[in-house]
């Protein structure tokens, strides 16, 4: 069974420019999460989405959003960029019933605003 | 009320040895607690989770302790080797199905 993908891997962007990173989850998984990770505030959760709807969302501006498509790949855009954006992204799948259940991890988007 | 306190910040531990990372949540709705691995350069890796109906957990070398009452759990490491060098991470999970983490344990395990 293929992994989380996670495109692209890195990126560089200017401060003011928007940027969309895709989530490919793994097959038959149906909840996809985003956590944001940076040297120090760590792992934070950005938003979870399940069968297309956002079901939670963390502690970060408006300008962090996502989505979800039908065939459960999802989407997160980052607009108006600032030099604190700079961070690895990271998306997690999970089948998520009504238990949790185990979420796994991709290998990141390395994004980098200067 | 939704953080996840991890210590030590980082810890060396010959090769053999018993490597121990400490976590203690305060959100009590929280019902699931994994330990994930993390390696430079790659996403973290779930290791092992434990939820609070039991008291320890043991997959392989790997054991989760958990106190319920003291809202603390642990991670335990036996025969620590140098490929288990990597920065540990642990976490709550409640209704929100988020995950909280801790802020890491960098382990470095000398040969």
């Amino acid at each position: 069974k293929a992994g989380v993908t996670q495109t692209p891997r890195y990126l560089i962007k200017t401060r003011g420019q928007q940027v969309t990173l895709s989530c490919s989850p793994i097959s038959g998984h149906r909840s996809v999460s985003w956590y944001q990770q940076t040297p120090g505030q760590g792992l934070q959760f950005l938003f979870e989405y399940f069968s297309e709807t956002q079901r939670n969302k963390g502690n970060f501006p408006g300008r962090f959003s996502g989505r979800q498509f039908s065939n459960s790949r999802s989407e997160m855009n980052v607009s108006t960029l600032e030099l604190g954006d700079s961070a690895l992204y990271l998306c997690a799948s999970s089948y998520q019933g009504s238990d949790h259940t185990e979420a796994f991890f991709g290998q990141g988007t390395r994004l980098t605003v200067v | 009320q939704q953080q996840v306190k991890q210590s030590p910040q980082s810890l060396i531990v010959q090769k053999g040895g018993i490597s121990i990372i400490n976590c203690a949540y305060e959100n009590t709705a929280f019902d699931y607690f994994p330990w994930y691995q993390q390696f430079p350069g790659k996403g973290p890796a779930l290791l092992i989770a434990i939820r609070p109906d039991v008291s320890e957990k043991k997959e392989g070398r790997f054991t989760i302790s958990f106190n319920k009452s003291a809202k603390q759990f642990s991670l335990h490491i036996m025969d620590s080797q140098p490929g288990d060098s990597a920065t540990y991470f642990c976490a709550g999970s409640g209704s929100a199905r988020q995950l909280t983490f801790g802020s890491g344990t960098q382990l470095t395990v000398l040969p």
